[in-house]
């Protein structure tokens, strides 16, 4: 067990609806970071927050927005979602923004667009 | 901009051979980080190890074992005297400094590795 969580575990919509994914980082981390794994796109960073504020963006859509909120969890908002959108979702927190604290991972949330 | 490059897909093994994950790199930076991750059926994402680049000393951690060598931009994983519970995906990744001042990762495709009892 990493220590960080992510809700839900599973989610299944339509095309075209909207959701929301949460994650709780491990206690003491600030940083968390966004990764979406696909089979055509491999594991690839969308974006990262750290104390609140965005620090990187990756090749994350425009129809996908995130924030931190004060008590350092995260939500990741997919929107006008497409069938290509389905993927695994995993969320990352590491104590500081930098590659010397290794990023521990959550266990993921599958989204399935039907 | 940084790659990551695991050139074998997928690898199967039977119990108690040694195998050997190979990771290739690119990157113009001097001061950069590599990591190996596995993903086991489950599906997390299982840190295993993080090097610098300026350890290029081997590591052992029981039977899994990490050689680095920067004058080939290599970061191979090998596993001796593989067990059925290896089986799993095996991400190597690089540390990619963004504009913010901060890293994220690159991974490359990762390599399934299954082993048969």
């Amino acid at each position: 067990d990493s220590g960080v969580t992510q809700t839900p575990k599973h989610l299944i919509t339509a095309t075209g609806q909207r959701v929301t994914l949460r994650c709780s980082p491990r206690s003491g981390d600030l940083s968390v970071y966004w990764y979406q794994q696909s089979l055509d796109q491999g594991l690839q960073f969308l974006i990262q927050y750290y104390n609140g504020e965005e620090r990187a963006k990756g090749n994350i859509l425009e129809r996908f927005s995130a924030q931190q909120f004060p008590d350092l969890h995260s939500e990741l908002n997919l929107s006008s979602l497409e069938l290509g959108d389905s993927a695994l979702y995993f969320c990352a927190s590491s104590a500081q923004p930098t590659a010397y604290n290794e990023q521990f991972f959550g266990p993921g949330t599958r989204l399935t667009v039907l | 901009a940084q790659k990551v490059t695991q050139a074998q897909t997928e690898i199967s093994v039977v119990e108690k051979e040694d195998v050997t994950l190979d990771c290739v790199y690119e990157t113009r930076d001097t001061t950069y980080y590599l990591f190996w991750y596995k993903q086991p059926p489950s599906g997390e994402l299982v840190f295993l190890i993080r090097r610098n680049s300026f350890d290029e000393q081997n590591e052992i951690s029981g039977r899994y074992s990490w050689n680095f060598q920067k004058s080939t931009s290599s970061f191979n994983f090998t596993i001796t005297a593989s067990q059925v519970v290896d089986s799993a995906v095996y991400f190597c990744a690089l540390s990619d400094p963004t504009q913010g001042g901060s890293e994220k990762l690159v991974f490359g495709k990762g390599t399934k590795l299954t082993v048969n009892p």
